[in-house]
């Protein structure tokens, strides 16, 4: 695709279950990121695949939180027995190679995710 | 004190004013600075990079960074009503695998 395509665009769940959320990045991007974005919160970073190895995964704020990347492509982030604060929008961004040397990361849409 | 912080706004201004917005930030390490632009229910996209001290000029905006005083800045001349998003400074040390650090974005209005 010409972009980040993330699925679902919204979410509606109930407190409990469990989530996937889907991202396709740039083809021939090999770093992938996943950022959370909450109402007043900024971007909040939570995990950084440079491939299909994850070597930060310091943002994921509690174990109820995974994410693959298989191929080096797809990656999927799991949110296990939800909760309200989980509540946000979750961006995925794609850049070739490192993003240091240009600062630019190519974020999708987001995913919109309401825990009722 | 968060490593990023930025005013969230709104800021409102008339068209063709000039709009300065702007970040502070505490981690003397970080040398890339970058301003992105969001639109409503749109993701992020990049709108200027900087690496160090210095000022950059792209058509009718300019970022401007500041590291003694740890203070970066993005000025929009004649700005007009397309201008109007949310705008995130954001900043990194270069050389890890750490991912940026965004301010909250300073959400902007240009009034027609």
């Amino acid at each position: 695709g010409a972009g980040v395509s993330q699925s679902p665009s919204n979410k509606v769940t109930e407190k409990g279950k469990d989530v996937e959320l889907r991202c396709d990045p740039i083809s021939g991007h090999t770093a992938l990121y996943w950022y959370r974005q909450s109402l007043g919160q900024g971007l909040e970073f939570l995990i950084y695949f440079q491939g299909n190895s994850a070597p930060d995964k310091s943002g994921l704020p509690s174990d109820r939180f995974s994410a693959e990347r298989t191929g080096g492509s797809v990656s999927t982030l799991t949110i296990q027995r939800t909760q309200q604060e989980d509540s946000a929008v979750y961006l995925c961004a794609s850049s070739f190679n490192s993003p240091y040397n240009t600062g630019e990361l190519f974020f999708g849409e987001g995913s919109r995710l309401t825990v009722l | 004190q968060k490593e990023v912080e930025q005013d969230p706004g709104p800021l409102s201004v008339p068209e063709g004013a000039i709009v300065s917005l702007n970040c502070t930030y505490s981690n003397s390490a970080f040398q890339y600075f970058m301003w992105y632009r969001q639109y409503s229910r749109k993701g992020p996209e990049l709108l200027m990079y900087t690496y160090s001290s210095g000022n950059k000029e792209d058509g009718r905006f300019t970022a401007q960074v500041d590291k003694s005083s740890k203070y970066i800045s993005l000025f929009i001349r004649d700005s007009q009503p397309s201008d109007s998003a949310t705008y995130l400074c954001a900043m990194s040390r270069g050389g890890g695998a750490d991912g940026l650090t965004f301010g909250k974005g300073t959400h902007l209005i240009i009034q027609p």
